[in-house]
């Protein structure tokens, strides 16, 4: 069946604008992810949903950043009020049991 | 925290020869570990996942062994070939949920 998917694929922003990031797990999987990579780096936890209920933020850098998935199937992640530092590749992952797939990320550019 | 590193950073190789990556992590209390591959501008695949109970999993060329008291991991590549070039990031899940990253080596192989 279809993996994770996310959009846009690539996204541009000016310093100081909003951006939202999608992320559409697969089928039927309870738990979504989002990741942020920075360059060279690994993957870094920002936050975990199990259905509709946000179960763990803890990741998230800052108030600016924000993540929903009301239906308990696709989600958002939300960035205000942009920062260069918040350029990064953006993951998402959806899990039915304990391993985790991956979509192919949003790359940000904050400019 | 869970701390996980990656030695080395990259890696190049002539092709044929096998591949050995490296990955250790700080906190013993595992529930798997995972490796993935990751290419460039794209997402993450998974290679292979070791419960914590297990000691190697195996697919294909592929073999990971897992000392999860000394809290080490060992990604064997058989034969490598030029499409082995990539990232190979290693990742292990402390809790219920989320994955702790390493740096992740990066593997050139020359034809």
């Amino acid at each position: 069946g279809a993996g994770v998917s996310q959009s846009p694929r690539y996204k541009v922003a000016k310093r100081g604008q909003d951006v939202a990031l999608r992320c559409d797990p697969i089928s039927g999987h309870v738990s979504l992810f989002w990741y942020q990579q920075a360059l060279g780096q690994g993957p870094e936890f920002l936050t975990y949903f199990q259905n509709e209920a946000q179960l763990d933020k803890s990741g998230l850098p800052s108030d600016r950043f924000f993540a929903e998935r009301p239906e308990g199937s696709v989600s958002t992640l939300k960035i205000q009020r942009t920062q260069k530092e918040d350029s990064a590749v953006y993951l998402c992952a959806s899990a039915g049991s304990y391993e985790q797939y991956f979509g192919p990320g949003t790359r940000l550019t904050v400019t | 925290k869970q701390e996980v590193t990656q030695i080395p950073a990259a890696l190049s190789v002539p092709e044929g020869e096998n591949l050995v990556l490296n990955c250790s992590f700080t906190d013993s209390a595992i529930y798997n570990l995972q490796w993935f591959r990751q290419d460039p501008g794209k997402g993450l695949t998974s290679l292979l996942l070791i419960q914590s109970s297990q000691r190697e999993q195996t697919s294909g060329r592929l073999n990971a062994s897992l000392d999860k008291s000394s809290g080490r991991s060992t990604l064997y590549i058989a034969a490598s070939q030029p499409g082995d070039s990539a990232t190979y990031l290693c990742a292990v899940t402390s809790d219920d949920y989320k994955l702790s990253f390493g740096a992740g080596t990066t593997v050139t192989v020359r034809a």
